[in-house]
């Protein structure tokens, strides 16, 4: 079974600024994916960010980076140039590979509230 | 436009009552999930079904039911046997591809109000 943590309830940020959002992780698989969503005040969840744990290359998507730390079994996001936005709930995610019988089901951390400030 | 759709966005259920949440796809994925949300929460798995007319339980199917006649279609009824079903529930539909990433995609959610 896979477990994500996401120990930042809340976090803020000054618009314009740089912020990183923590995850950890536990997996026993060697093969696996990993996900951030974004869930805006409308509640849809958005894709933000995706990693295949066999790629050492950091993932990013314009403003959105990760710093994927596979020893550790971390996974954190970076957002520059926070805009008005980016305030969201953020969610980290796990996924297994399709032999593993999880069936590409996702793991989800309980999110970060995050607060940008104009 | 491609997407998933919900429907409706906000369902009320009486004490005893079965209601259906509507979930449906022109991605042409053929895997299709349903979750449920509450307050301060993360995300957790109900059911999934990776093609046709077949369909998995997740780790909180208790109560729940549902079913995949249609590619495009994966309905879930919340049954009377499901004691506390206020909650905020979102459907995703994903390509289940072999060795693949498998990205899901998800629709704007029910939010589900017991009366």
């Amino acid at each position: 079974a896979q477990t994500v943590t996401q120990s930042q309830p809340e976090m803020s940020v000054q618009e314009a600024e740089t912020v990183t959002l923590s995850c950890t992780y536990d997996t026993s698989e060697s093969d696996y994916y990993l996900f951030w969503y974004k869930q805006p005040p409308s509640r849809q969840m958005i894709l933000v960010i995706r990693q295949e744990a066999y790629k050492q290359q950091n993932a990013t998507e314009n403003r959105f980076s990760v710093n994927f730390q596979k020893a550790a079994k971390s996974f954190s996001l970076k957002i520059s140039d926070s805009q008005l936005g980016d305030a969201a709930m953020y969610f980290c995610a796990s996924m297994g590979p399709i032999s593993s019988g999880s069936a590409r089901q996702l793991t989800f951390g309980s999110g970060t509230q995050l607060t940008v400030l104009p | 436009d491609g997407g998933i759709t919900q429907s409706p966005k906000y369902l009320f259920r009486k004490e005893g009552q079965n209601v259906t949440l509507s979930c449906e796809q022109n991605l042409n994925h053929d895997a299709m999930y349903w979750y449920r949300q509450d307050p301060g929460q993360g995300l957790r798995l109900i059911y999934y079904s990776q093609i046709v007319n077949d369909f998995q339980k997740g780790d909180i199917a208790e109560g729940y039911s549902v079913s995949r006649e249609k590619k495009e279609s994966f309905p879930l009824t919340v049954t009377s046997a499901q004691k506390n079903p206020t909650a905020f529930y979102l459907c995703a539909s994903s390509i289940p591809l072999a060795g693949g990433m498998g990205t899901q995609y998800f629709g704007p959610g029910t939010r589900l109000l017991v009366l």
